[in-house]
């Protein structure tokens, strides 16, 4: 049983430039939230995607988007990329049936990003 | 504003020594997770406490939730180098959106 996969795992961009990074949920769930950790800090949740829809967002400008597909997996886009974007971007996977509040949430290994 | 503050942020000790992370908010939280995050991996979970004043212990880790259901605490008893690794404490939102703290970088030395 896979758990959350994400890709590519690492990628060099320079500033301006626009990326996109994948996740494929874990089996069985169908809510993906996506997290930036920058260096030395906790991940902050940039959104959350449920039945296609972003249903949650948190602080993060409208250069950050989204997408998720009919077989739950999601993208990540961010355009008009700042040295600042650099970070890792986790993908987490849940299931509602679960429950939101105490549902577990099963991270991936993340995508490295570094913007020069 | 972080709404979770972690304390201390990083720790270095000896095998066999005990010790204690602080998770501390200004927020009720419907429940509080803990995480463990090794380098180049994801978080992990640990624990999810629910009830205020509730204890639950995971072999040499005690989890406490204050009653107020606004801070935490993580006591290792007898740690071990395996217990090396980034701490992240994580308050749960209705809807499954979680805040972390900055994380506790705790490193034992054999």
């Amino acid at each position: 049983d896979a758990g959350v996969t994400q890709s590519p795992t690492h990628l060099i961009k320079t500033r301006g430039q626009q990326v996109t990074l994948r996740c494929s949920p874990k089996s069985g769930h169908d809510t993906v939230s996506w997290y930036q950790q920058a260096l030395g800090q906790g991940p902050q949740f940039i959104f959350q995607y449920y039945e296609e829809e972003e249903r949650q967002r948190g602080n993060f400008p409208d250069r950050f988007s989204g997408h998720q597909f009919p077989n739950y997996s999601s993208e990540l886009n961010v355009n008009a990329l700042l040295l600042g974007d650099s970070a890792l971007y986790l993908c987490a996977s849940s299931s509602r049936l679960q429950g939101s509040d105490t549902g577990e949430l099963f991270f991936g290994e993340g995508s490295r990003l570094t913007v020069l | 504003t972080q709404l979770l503050e972690q304390s201390p942020q990083f720790l270095s000790i000896q095998e066999g020594e005990n010790l204690t992370v602080y998770c501390n908010s200004s927020s009720v939280f419907s429940s509080l997770q803990w995480y463990r995050q090794e380098p180049g991996e994801g978080p992990v979970l640990l624990v999810t406490v629910v009830t205020g004043g509730e204890v639950k212990k995971l072999k040499r880790l005690t989890f406490q939730f204050g009653d107020a259901r606004k801070d935490s605490s993580l006591h290792i008893t007898a740690a071990q180098p395996g217990d090396t690794g980034l701490y992240l404490c994580a308050g749960v939102f209705q809807g499954g959106k979680l805040i972390f703290g900055q994380g506790t970088e705790l490193s034992v030395k054999p």
